[in-house]
């Protein structure tokens, strides 16, 4: 069973680019989690989403940036007009959906962004 | 809202011996989870152990065991018999019991763990 996928692994974009980041879940989960490490900080969660459902966004910046988790295929995460401070680590995590007690989420490898 | 608190940026400690790692947390929840991821040089994060706030008995994964006191909302770790495999950051993280699914996770800023040979 592969776990969490992430691509690309490292992505470098000018200023001004679009940055898509892709995440698949682990087969049979449907809920999915968008972190961002910056240096030399912990995650900082960004956003949370069920299919076709954005659940709970309180983390995600209010401009540039947007996350999607369509029927089929991978959740997106996107950044429009980069700068230099979205450079980063984003990790994606996923889980089983809703049920009494936790869901553990389980994390992928990450994708490294830097902007030149 | 929540804020976890790690206050050792790092530490560094001998192969074999003991080390404990703090962390404080702040919430207003009763029931939630509690836990310790350890992220490698290969920055994969690695759940290490889970303290379900609502269990007094502290958990305990083989070398990994927490000291868990609710009222002083402190959460620490402790690694036994320490190997060179165990030098990462480490991480504490809270995620308020929601009942039917997780939330996010607030982590704290994380402790360098180096074990030297």
């Amino acid at each position: 069973n592969a776990g969490v996928m992430q691509n690309p692994r490292h992505l470098v974009r000018r200023r001004g680019q679009e940055a898509r980041l892709r995440c698949s879940p682990m087969k049979g989960h449907s809920h999915v989690y968008w972190y961002r490490q910056l240096p030399e900080e912990g995650l900082k969660f960004m956003v949370y989403l069920q299919k076709e459902n954005i659940i709970d966004e309180s983390g995600m910046p209010k401009e540039r940036f947007s996350a999607e988790f369509p029927k089929e295929g991978p959740s997106i995460l996107r950044i429009q007009q980069v700068v230099r401070g979205d450079s980063a680590a984003y990790f994606c995590a996923s889980s089983t959906a809703g049920s009494q007690g936790y869901n553990e989420q389980f994390f992928g490898p990450g994708t490294r962004l830097t902007v030149l | 809202a929540q804020t976890v608190t790690q206050s050792q940026p790092e530490m560094s400690v001998q192969e074999a011996e003991t080390v404990t790692l703090s962390c404080t947390y702040d919430t207003s929840e009763n029931n939630y989870y509690l836990f310790w991821y350890k992220q490698p040089p290969s920055r994969q994060m690695i759940l290490v152990i889970r303290q379900e706030a609502y269990k007094q008995q502290n958990a305990t994964e083989n070398r990994f065991s927490v000291n868990f006191q609710k009222a002083a909302k402190s959460f620490s770790l402790k690694i036994s018999d320490s190997q060179l495999g165990d030098t990462a950051m480490y991480f504490c993280a809270y995620n308020r019991y929601s009942g039917g699914g997780a939330d996010g996770l607030t982590f704290g800023k994380g402790t360098h763990l180096i074990i030297q040979p």
